[in-house]
């Protein structure tokens, strides 16, 4: 099966810029998760989508927003971007099987560069 | 909600020596526990996983433990190489809806 992708590997944009990131979950996975890594914050979580519905959402302002497509394929935006918002954002797909819990397989990241 | 702390946050040792990272975490409803390996300028990669039916589990050089009663679980590395080198991640998750939570990540580096 082929990975989890991102697309844009890199962005570049100007403070009140937005931008739009995508990503495709691993085949059959239905939950897609967004989550941003700056230097020494380890990974932030933003939100959680899982069949076209965002099911969980961590602690980021309403700039931060995402979607999901009824083939599991998820965008995230950001808008009136800010330096600080310069950050790999990874997303990441599991299965969301009947038992336990599941892997989360992430994708190579989307490196976004806020001048 | 789950918390999860991970220590140390750096841990630099010789190539051959051991490693061991620990986490602790604090929903006793949590039954699985990934660590995840990320290397510089890569995405996180699972390295080992064990559920909570499961008290150790090993792969080659790298073991995980869990230790329910206690509430941590730790990754064990022997005879380190210098490609160990990375950031490291523990994670705590208990399915269904809930979405894992991380560890802050520790950064090992392997000395030649």
């Amino acid at each position: 099966k082929a990975g989890v992708t991102q697309t844009p590997r890199y962005l570049i944009k100007t403070r009140g810029q937005q931008v739009t990131l995508s990503c495709s979950p691993i085949s059959g996975h239905r939950s897609v998760s967004w989550y941003q890594q700056t230097p020494g914050q380890g990974l932030q979580f933003l939100f959680e989508y899982f069949s076209e519905t965002q099911r969980n959402k961590g602690n980021f302002p309403g700039r931060f927003s995402g979607r999901q497509f009824s083939n599991s394929r998820s965008e995230m935006n950001v808008s009136t971007l800010e330096l600080g918002d310069s950050a790999l954002y990874l997303c990441a797909s599991s299965l969301i099987g009947r038992q336990g819990a599941d892997t989360q397989y992430f994708g190579p990241g989307t490196r976004l560069t806020v001048l | 909600g789950e918390n999860v702390e991970q220590h140390p946050s750096t841990l630099s040792v010789q190539e051959g020596d051991s490693a061991v990272i620990k986490c602790t975490y604090s929903d006793s409803a949590s039954n699985y526990f990934p660590w995840y390996k990320q290397e510089l300028g890569k995405r996180p990669q699972l390295i080992i996983d064990i559920r909570s039916n499961v008290g150790e589990k090993k792969d080659q050089r790298i073991a995980v433990t869990l230790n329910k009663t206690a509430k941590h679980f730790s990754l064990h590395i022997t005879e380190t190489q210098p490609e160990d080198s990375a950031v490291y991640f523990c994670a705590a998750s208990r399915g269904g809806s809930y979405i894992p939570t991380f560890g802050r990540g520790t950064s090992l580096i392997v000395h030649p």
